[in-house]
């Protein structure tokens, strides 16, 4: 079973500062990673698919990076919208499918 | 638009069994593109996949559920179905239907909260 490791657990930032989050998989997925953003009462929204491109209407702001064991989640300038629960998943030996623990971004 | 729409029971007792459909609209749920999931998340928690279907009616179950879960497909009606057998608290979760694109779930229902308690 591949597990992720999201880091870190909470981000504290605030609007307009860029937020760096990570995903490191315990063994290599490739390419086969997604983000997810995930905000109180709603479903997870998906941001990044196979590591580094952008769903259909998500923001330039969101890039994302990486390949085999370590990935990388970029919001250039943080929005206020931008604060959230967000997750990684892998797919690689799927199925199954894991996803990470998540991180929370937090207004500072 | 596609939409997901899960529907079931939001109370289920201990040991019985949870039942779960989710309705696809604005799409077919026969297409070969897609598959289509089962998600679920305890309260304050992370996301735990449960399972995926084609609309073939092959199945692919997470192992630590494997015994418990069965997944099913109805293309008539555009919808599938959970069913999560011996239940107990542990398993209070939003659980969440959502359709599976190759590497990752693109859409995803609201989903709906089950607790487990007599």
């Amino acid at each position: 079973e591949i597990v992720l490791t999201q880091s870190p657990a909470t981000l504290s930032l605030s609007p307009g500062e860029r937020a760096t989050l990570s995903c490191r998989a315990s063994q290599s997925v490739s390419s086969y990673l997604a983000w997810y953003q995930q905000k109180p009462g709603q479903a997870p929204r998906l941001l990044m698919y196979d590591a580094s491109n952008r769903a259909t209407g998500i923001p330039a702001r969101f890039s994302g990076s990486g390949s085999g064991t370590d990935f990388t989640l970029t919001i250039s300038s943080l929005e206020p919208e931008d604060f959230a629960v967000y997750y990684c998943q892998q797919r690689s030996n799927w199925p199954p499918c894991s996803f990470g623990q998540g991180t929370k971004l937090e207004i500072k | 638009q596609l939409q997901l729409q899960e529907s079931g029971p939001g109370l289920v007792k201990p040991s019985e069994t949870l039942s779960l459909t989710c309705t696809v609209s604005g799409g077919s749920i026969s297409s070969s593109t897609y598959y289509w999931g089962w998600i679920r998340q305890p309260p304050g928690k992370g996301l735990e996949w449960i399972g995926t279907i084609y609309y073939s009616g092959s199945t692919y179950y997470n192992p630590s559920l494997k015994s418990r879960v069965t997944m099913s497909i109805d293309t008539s009606k555009n919808q599938f179905s959970l069913k999560l057998s011996s239940v107990t608290a542990a398993d209070t979760a939003v659980y969440s239907c959502a359709r599976w694109l190759q590497s990752y779930f693109d859409y995803w229902g609201q989903g709906t909260l089950v607790t487990v308690s007599s």
